[in-house]
């Protein structure tokens, strides 16, 4: 199976901070990385698809790069209800595994 | 609106069964693979098993092979994890998600599909 691996596993931000959380994939996924918000309590909600194509309805501070291997999500200008945690997700190979998530927290 | 509703958690016993069910409305149901993702207590997101649009193709997880059975019905909108066997593990909330597709085609002449995960159901709970 191919394992995900974010880091850092939770992070402490301010409102208006620049935020970035990596994930890094066991072996090559090409482009088939999905990045998904869960608030708690909530199910899991799409943010980005195919490393950087934005869902429709989430907002342009998000943002997703990357390739084969090693990705990134970055949140410019984090707002107050940014504050949740996010998973990384590997579509490229079944069992599609997700990375252990990232909490972002108010600091 | 575009809607899966989950149903059939419950408590049950180690070594007991469940089953759950995937109610989709509001979209072309047989358009689209379907999956479970489970989640334990406190902990992350856990791919479960995936069915394909005619119910031909499924996928599963390591843990739950051989215990855990997905099947849809087109006429119901619906999909289902028959779930036996049932460990102390496998208490978590179970969600129901569609798999959307998005077609590529690249410069090195490879093609498929990006596959994603655009709705969720609340899920339901499963305590074993």
């Amino acid at each position: 199976d191919i394992q995900m691996t974010q880091s850092p596993s939770s992070l402490s931000a301010s409102v208006g901070d620049r935020v970035t959380i990596t994930c890094r994939a066991s072996q090559s996924i090409n482009s088939h990385l999905n990045w998904y918000q869960q608030k708690p309590g909530r199910a899991p909600n799409l943010l980005i698809y195919s490393v950087s194509s934005l869902q429709s309805g989430v907002p342009s501070r998000f943002s997703g790069t990357g390739s084969g291997t090693y990705f990134t999500l970055t949140i410019t200008s984090l707002q107050p209800e940014d504050f949740a945690i996010y998973y990384c997700q590997q579509s490229y190979l079944t069992p599609r595994t997700f990375g252990q998530g990232t909490r972002v927290e108010v600091k | 609106e575009v809607q899966l509703v989950e149903s059939g958690g419950g408590l049950v016993q180690p070594g007991g069964s469940l089953r759950l069910s995937c109610a989709a409305s509001e979209f072309t149901f047989s358009n689209h693979w379907m999956t479970w993702v489970r989640q334990a207590p406190g902990k992350g997101l856990e791919w479960v098993a995936n069915i394909n649009q005619d119910g031909s193709e499924k996928n599963y997880v390591d843990s739950v092979k051989g215990r855990f059975s997905i099947s849809r019905d087109t006429g119901k909108n619906s999909v289902y994890l028959q779930m036996n066997s049932l460990r102390a593990e496998d208490t978590a909330v179970y969600y129901c998600a569609r798999d959307l597709g998005s077609f590529y085609y690249d410069t090195s002449g490879e093609n498929g599909y990006y596959y994603y995960m655009d709705v969720w159901g609340k899920g339901t709970t499963v305590t074993v």
